[in-house]
């Protein structure tokens, strides 16, 4: 079965220092999320991207955050200025043309911020 | 803001009992999802319900929507230690594409 792949599965960083969680989605899928679980935490959305933009985004999803596709295979979000509130496992997501399929999940990158 | 409430939160049984998990909210949805979560790993889809009453069977997994589709359920009959895991439910909103909203999850331990 197609998967989603995120790299790397774990990122240590300080506090104040940028990150960028890679994922690779499912070839022929158009739209993609990132979701973040803190622990023991529900799973929460940050941001879904579609034609090339940003088509909706969370609260949570400030100006710190951003997200690309800069290659049309990768999909990246970068925190620029990480903070340890942003200590979370980071998942991301990918849903094939019509929208309303399956939503597909990598297996996410643990981040921890020190 | 839609909300989803799981009960309960954490859940410890016996081999071959049989246990229900419920997802709850005031808010209707369009469709709603189950999701199984292993430690270390993303949610893996198990079932999409979408008509209000709608039953699905996986094996010995019963997936109940409500008929008001503001609830579901998932009833799993003779539970095995490899139903060990977090059982996510996420509600489709009504409005398009708007992103799916989790529930906690129901931690569930099958002891042999």
């Amino acid at each position: 079965e197609p998967e989603v792949t995120q790299t790397p599965s774990h990122q240590v960083t300080q506090m104040g220092q940028e990150v960028i969680l890679r994922c690779v989605p499912i070839s022929n899928h158009l739209y993609f999320y990132w979701y973040r679980q803190i622990l023991g935490q529900k799973v929460e959305f940050l941001v879904s991207f579609y034609n090339n933009e940003i088509s909706e985004k969370s609260e949570i999803f400030d100006d710190q955050f951003s997200v690309e596709r800069p290659d049309g295979s990768n999909f990246t979000l970068k925190i620029r200025s990480t903070k340890l509130e942003d200590s979370a496992m980071y998942f991301c997501a990918s849903m094939g043309l019509l929208g309303n399929e399956k939503l597909f999940f990598g297996s996410g990158t643990q981040l921890s911020v020190l | 803001t839609q909300l989803l409430e799981q009960s309960p939160q954490f859940l410890s049984i016996q081999e071959g009992e049989n246990l229900t998990v419920y997802c709850n909210s005031s808010s209707v949805f369009s469709s709603l999802q189950w999701y199984r979560q292993e430690p270390g790993e993303g949610p893996v889809l198990l079932v999409t319900v979408v008509t209000g009453g709608e039953v699905k069977k996986l094996k010995r997994l019963t997936f109940q929507f409500g008929d008001a589709r503001k609830d579901s359920s998932l009833h799993i009959t003779a539970a095995q230690p490899g139903d060990t895991g977090l059982y996510l439910c996420a509600g489709a909103p009504l409005s398009g594409n708007t992103p799916l909203v989790f529930g906690k999850g129901t931690r569930l331990s099958v002891i042999a």
